[in-house]
């Protein structure tokens, strides 16, 4: 699976838009684009995964640039509760394929 | 969603004993789980795939006989530590894959937290 690059920290106002980038520049034509993020002591919770076109949900929007080698999530209204470490995973589509979790993006939400 | 639960939610045991966690899928059959451990402050790591009905596949530098791994059904996957010491302390968590073609989300568990004295 392509490896991934995330900046290791970021900060975001309450009741802004939190963009969270993500680079993976090695992705190949197959492989989705994951993100998960991890509230302290709990499980990851899936937020969404794209292939090459954005996607929505409830939660967030991905943003994949056209070459594929970068992506966005974006949390367009964050609250305090966003406050977590958000992992961005490549993986191929077939079957049950493990998931690689790199070191990820810290985001503090500050009030 | 997909809930997949764990148990117990932390323990605390002896060094030298063994400790068993449960992984449970609540509303859908797992043909395939994960088992990760995560240290403080750190990534989680995957430690081996489990599938129903066969032996589990461990990544590189997990000890099978240590982290004893059993998916006999398809709600159900156990890992048992055996033979723990404190630096098996840490935060473990499992994940299930429902094994539907093109569904490729997989569903965390909340985690369980040993601490071996």
């Amino acid at each position: 699976d392509a490896k991934t690059t995330q900046p290791t920290s970021m900060d975001c106002a309450e009741g802004r838009a939190a963009n969270l980038p993500c680079n993976h520049s090695t992705i190949s034509g197959n492989e989705y684009v994951y993100w998960y993020r991890q509230i302290h002591s709990q499980g990851p919770q899936y937020i969404i995964h794209g292939l090459k076109n954005n996607e929505t949900n409830e939660m967030a929007s991905l943003i994949i640039t056209e070459d594929r080698k970068s992506s966005t999530l974006i949390l367009p209204h964050a609250t305090l509760r966003d406050t977590a470490v958000y992992y961005c995973i490549v993986r191929g589509s077939q079957g049950a394929q493990k998931l690689v979790f790199g070191q990820g993006t810290r985001l503090t939400i500050n009030p | 969603g997909a809930v997949v639960s764990q148990h117990p939610s932390r323990v605390i045991c002896k060094s030298g004993t063994s400790v068993k966690i449960e992984c449970r899928s609540l509303d859908f059959q797992a043909t395939t789980m994960f088992w990760y451990r995560q240290f403080p402050k750190q990534s989680l790591m995957l430690m081996a795939t489990s599938n129903e009905g066969s032996k589990a596949t461990y990544e590189q530098g997990v000890e099978k006989d240590k982290f004893l791994i059993n998916h006999a059904s398809l709600t159900l996957s156990t890992l048992t530590v055996t033979s723990a010491h404190p630096e098996d302390s840490s935060f473990y968590i499992c994940s299930a894959h429902p094994g539907l073609e093109g569904t490729d989300t997989q569903y965390f568990g909340p985690g369980t937290r040993l601490t071996v004295l």
